[in-house]
């Protein structure tokens, strides 16, 4: 059985800094890409990051590129998220999925609980 | 960037009934990457539909996907009382990978 356990979210200031950790487990970790979606309080979906399963290539959302860095241990079945210079707007659930694929193209296919990052002083 | 468009914003249908989601893209979406979630109030999305057509695993046949191109439907052929949350529809083949608005289905 497919489990994602996302954990490392908290309450933090404006321009703060926070690590998210998604530990996975059920599956070949290192063959599946991994990706991070949120939710803030009472709106939609929205695509945050993609990490190849290899770790090789990554992939932003505009709205957190060059703040965000997606990667993962795979010795430890691990994915991660460092979120800096973290603003109001970045308040939200977030979720890690893994990756099923349609052709090349992957899909979020299993889903974890979630972590809600809250971003207020 | 391609732009879901999900509509009804809200739904309200009774058991038993026939439901029918739209997700109108604003441009075409390649070779039909396209994908539908549910989510009931607390709880994280689940995958019901991928390459516009294909259930996921587990998924009731009640559940069915159509369309192409800039047009996608689900479709709920006869609502059953866990079926009323909302559902969203999501475009993988191009970057960024974006999400509709959603649409609430709720029980008339």
């Amino acid at each position: 059985e497919v489990r994602l356990l996302e954990s490392g979210g908290s309450l933090v200031q404006p321009g703060g800094s926070l690590r998210l950790s998604c530990a996975a487990s059920g599956f070949t970790f290192s063959s599946y890409a991994m990706s991070w979606v949120r939710q803030a309080p009472g709106k939609g979906l929205e695509w945050v990051s993609d990490i190849t399963g290899g770790g090789d290539h990554t992939y932003y959302a505009d709205s957190v590129k060059g703040r965000f860095t997606i990667s993962r241990d795979n010795s430890k079945s691990t994915l991660f998220l460092q979120m800096n210079s973290l603003r109001a707007d970045d308040t939200a659930v977030y979720y890690c999925a893994r990756a099923q694929y349609t052709g090349s193209y992957p899909y979020c296919a299993y889903w974890g609980q979630g972590t809600l990052v809250t971003v207020s002083s | 960037e391609i732009v879901l468009t999900q509509s009804p914003g809200t739904l309200s249908l009774s058991p038993g009934e026939r439901a029918t989601l739209s997700c109108r893209a604003s441009q075409s979406v390649s070779s039909s990457y396209l994908a539908w979630y549910q989510q009931k109030p607390g709880q994280a999305p689940r995958l019901l539909i991928y390459a516009a057509s294909s259930r996921a695993t587990g998924i009731p046949d009640r559940f069915s996907g159509s369309g192409s191109g800039t047009d996608f439907t689900l479709t709920i052929s006869r609502l059953e009382p866990e079926d009323f949350a909302v559902y969203y529809c999501q475009q993988y083949g191009s970057s960024p990978r974006t999400f509709g608005q959603g649409t609430k289905l709720e029980i008339k």
